[in-house]
């Protein structure tokens, strides 16, 4: 199992500006998670990180928008970037276990955002 | 490609009701299938899976079997409790989508005392 803390918890920002999430695990992962989880609706994935070389995104996802860092195997951030009240949702970062065909999920407890 | 169906939402119950969540996905090959559970103001966590076909995944009351025949993994608790209020997510995962979770919308369930 994983423990994965994440913060801020929530915030409320200014349009235009910058909000960087930080994501601590508790063990050493290859690969993080981050994903948006816009009101009443399901988990989008904006991107993997992984150690030592740049994300990736997924479609609809630029890293200009949402850069990322992965400095080491326990630790990542997601920036959102010159937002907009579009951007308000909650951002999650996740892990997922060892073990091909069984791997679970682990879920910080996600950044609610509003941008106003 | 994969993919994941969940019943939409949101299921309202009275406490004690009988539960059903139906959950149907498309996949290639033989995925491993979830259930997370998300509670008001928290992250998502793992509820119950199901790595093989015929397994039953089990907890907190709850049950999910995974069928291959008619690849469904359908969520079922028999007395459901106010505490059980939540957003309930079936996902996928195998090796066709490198073992990243393909996400079902999410059923909002609301149990009224």
């Amino acid at each position: 199992s994983a423990v994965i803390s994440q913060k801020p918890s929530r915030d409320i920002c200014q349009r235009g500006t910058s909000l960087t999430i930080q994501c601590q695990v508790d063990s050493q992962v290859t690969m993080m998670f981050w994903y948006r989880q816009q009101p009443g609706q399901s988990l989008t994935l904006i991107a993997t990180a992984n150690q030592g070389s740049e994300a990736t995104y997924e479609s609809g996802f630029v890293i200009d928008k949402f850069p990322i860092s992965r400095p080491n195997l326990t630790f990542s951030t997601l920036t959102v970037s010159n937002m907009s009240p579009e951007d308000s949702s909650i951002y999650l970062c996740s892990v997922e276990g060892l073990g091909k065909g069984h791997t679970e999920a682990f879920f910080g407890q996600g950044t609610r955002l509003t941008v106003v | 490609g994969n993919s994941v169906t969940q019943m939409e939402g949101p299921v309202t119950l009275s406490e004690e009701a009988f539960l059903t969540i139906n959950c149907t996905y498309t996949a290639t090959g033989y995925p491993s299938l979830f259930w997370y559970v998300q509670y008001p103001g928290e992250g998502l966590q793992l509820l119950l899976k199901a790595t093989k076909a015929d397994d039953k995944g089990s907890n907190k009351g709850f049950e999910a079997t995974y069928r291959k025949e008619t690849t469904s993994f359908h969520l079922e608790k028999g007395s459901v409790q106010v505490s059980d209020s939540a957003v309930y997510f079936c996902a996928l995962s195998d090796m066709d989508s490198n073992y990243q979770l393909i996400w079902g919308a999410g059923t909002k369930l609301i149990i009224k005392p």
